[in-house]
């Protein structure tokens, strides 16, 4: 239940295209879904979050769908570009809402080919 | 604004012996959160610290331990170690209070247990 699952592990995508990846999990009482980028020899940075009770939110390139209902929620980069080129990773907040828990899906490896 | 430090980037030991890394969160945060990324789990959470109290633990054995300091740094401790717990462990810090839920992460100490 602690579960968060992410998918595809790895995503090859032209220069301008649209990226998508999926994450699904289980427990309702989850109360925030952040994404998180990394670079390679970095830590991951904060890119865009979304609270159950939105559909949807959108921060320039980067969109949250989320369904709660089906439980998934998805990361969309519009316009892809080679600098998007990371490890993307969803994550879920259990209901304690000041702590520094967060459960993460295994990471998808985004290539942007120019 | 500084980021968040950690020190040492890299580090080679052992099995068997015991290592201690540190961490310096940004100015004004006071809780300080573990993480373990490998390849095979990827992110897994250790242990959060606020205020010089643990106030969320993980699933790792007693091995892995924690501490925070009145100046708000951290240190985590494994003793004994072992093949397995060759990983990066990124600390991540934020207010520690308030529903903002970012974290901020490090750049992540690199452990290789030979």
């Amino acid at each position: 239940q602690q579960q968060v699952k992410q998918s595809p592990q790895s995503l090859i995508v032209q220069k301008g295209g649209i990226s998508i990846i999926n994450c699904a999990y289980e427990n309702t009482a989850f109360d925030y879904f952040p994404w998180y980028q990394q670079f390679p020899g970095k830590g991951p940075a904060l890119l865009i979050a979304i609270r159950p009770d939105v559909s949807e939110k959108k921060e320039g390139r980067f969109t949250i769908s989320f369904n709660k209902s089906a439980k998934q929620f998805s990361l969309h980069i519009m316009d892809s570009q080679p600098g998007d080129s990371a490890t993307y990773f969803c994550a879920a907040r259990p209901p304690d809402r000041q702590g520094g828990k967060l459960i993460f899906g295994q990471g998808t490896e985004l290539s942007v080919k120019p | 604004k500084a980021g968040v430090t950690q020190t040492p980037r890299y580090l080679i030991k052992t099995r068997g012996q015991q290592v201690t890394l540190s961490c310096s969160p940004i100015s004004g945060h006071r809780s300080v959160s573990w993480y373990q990324q490998t390849p095979g789990q990827g992110l897994q959470f250790l242990f959060e610290y606020f205020s010089e109290t643990q106030r969320n633990k993980g699933n790792f054995p007693g091995r892995f331990s924690g501490r925070q300091f009145s100046n708000s740094r951290s240190e985590m401790n494994v003793s004994t170690l072992e093949l397995g717990d060759s990983a990066l462990y990124l600390c991540a810090s934020s207010l520690g209070t308030g529903n903002t839920g970012e974290l901020f992460f490090g750049e992540g100490s690199r452990l290789t247990v030979l």
